[in-house]
C-alpha cells in the first residue's frame, strides 16, 4: 500500500531554515508528483508547491517564491522541502501528498490531486 | 487567483443528509475534489475527478458538480462523519482548496 513518511517535529528559531523528508513506498516513486502542503492550528490547508521526483521539476505557490525549495533522491524515494527565513506565522504541520494527474486527449492537465498523505510534520518558530 | 469558498459549518442530525457546497467561478468545468479531516489526523481523500469514492470509502458519501458549485453528499449520516471537509480543484497550474466546513452531527 501506498505510505509517506515524514520526518520529525522541529524547533526553530526565527530566521532558520528547516528540511522536512518524505519517504515514499508502496509504488513507483517517479510516477506521480508529490506536493507539499502546510496548515497552522486551527486553519485550513495551504499549498506549498510541487515537484516532480523523476525529472526533478518544481513549481512553487506564489506566496512562497524565494523561500521554499523541493528535492528528491530517487535512490532512497525521498523528497525533501526546505523553507528558509522562518518567522512565527510559519509555524504548522507540514505534509507531503503523492499527487494524481489526470490527462485529456490533447495532454494538457485536466486535473491534479493528492491522493495519499504522510502523517505530517511539526514545525514550530519560536524565540 | 481562483478561489474556492465553503460554509465554515453545517450541521445535520444523525442518519440525515448532510451536504456541504464548495463555491467557484465555473468550477463545473474543473474537476472537484473534497477530503475529511478528523482532528490530529492527515486528510484523507473521499471524492475525486466529482463524484468517484476511492476504495474503502462508505457508499454514503457522494459529489456532484456543475456550473459554478460542487456539493459533497452524505447520506445517513453517522457520529463517525464528524469532521472538516475541504474542496479541491486544479487551476493555472496551482492547487487551491477552499476554506474548510467543520461539519457537526448532533
Amino acid at each position: 500500500q501506498v505510505q509517506l513518511v515524514q520526518s520529525g517535529a522541529e524547533v526553530k528559531k526565527p530566521g532558520a531554515s528547516v528540511k522536512v523528508s518524505c519517504k515514499a513506498s508502496g509504488y513507483t516513486f517517479t510516477s506521480y508528483d508529490i506536493n507539499w502542503v502546510r496548515q497552522a492550528t486551527g486553519q485550513g490547508l495551504e499549498w506549498m508547491g510541487w515537484m516532480n521526483p523523476n525529472s526533478g521539476n518544481t513549481g512553487y505557490a506564489q506566496k512562497f517564491q524565494g523561500r521554499v525549495t523541493m528535492t528528491r533522491n530517487t535512490s532512497i524515494n525521498t523528497t525533501y522541502m526546505e523553507l528558509s527565513s522562518l518567522r512565527s506565522e510559519d509555524t504548522a504541520v507540514y505534509y507531503c501528498a503523492r499527487v494524481v494527474r489526470l490527462t485529456n486527449n490533447a495532454g494538457y492537465t485536466s486535473g491534479y490531486y493528492p491522493d495519499s498523505w504522510g502523517q505530517g510534520t511539526l514545525v514550530t518558530v519560536s524565540s | 487567483s481562483y478561489e474556492l469558498t465553503q460554509p465554515p459549518s453545517v450541521s445535520v442530525s444523525p442518519g440525515q443528509t448532510a451536504s456541504i457546497t464548495c463555491s467557484g467561478d465555473k468550477l463545473g468545468d474543473k474537476y472537484a475534489c473534497w477530503y475529511q479531516q478528523k482532528p490530529g489526523q492527515s486528510p484523507m481523500l473521499v471524492i475525486y475527478q466529482d463524484s468517484k469514492r476511492p476504495s474503502g470509502i462508505p457508499e454514503r458519501f457522494s459529489g456532484s458538480n456543475s456550473g459554478n458549485t460542487a456539493t459533497l453528499t452524505i447520506s445517513g449520516t453517522q457520529a463517525m462523519d464528524e469532521a472538516d471537509y475541504y474542496c479541491q480543484a486544479w487551476d493555472s497550474s496551482t492547487v487551491v482548496f477552499g476554506g474548510g466546513s467543520k461539519l457537526t452531527v448532533l
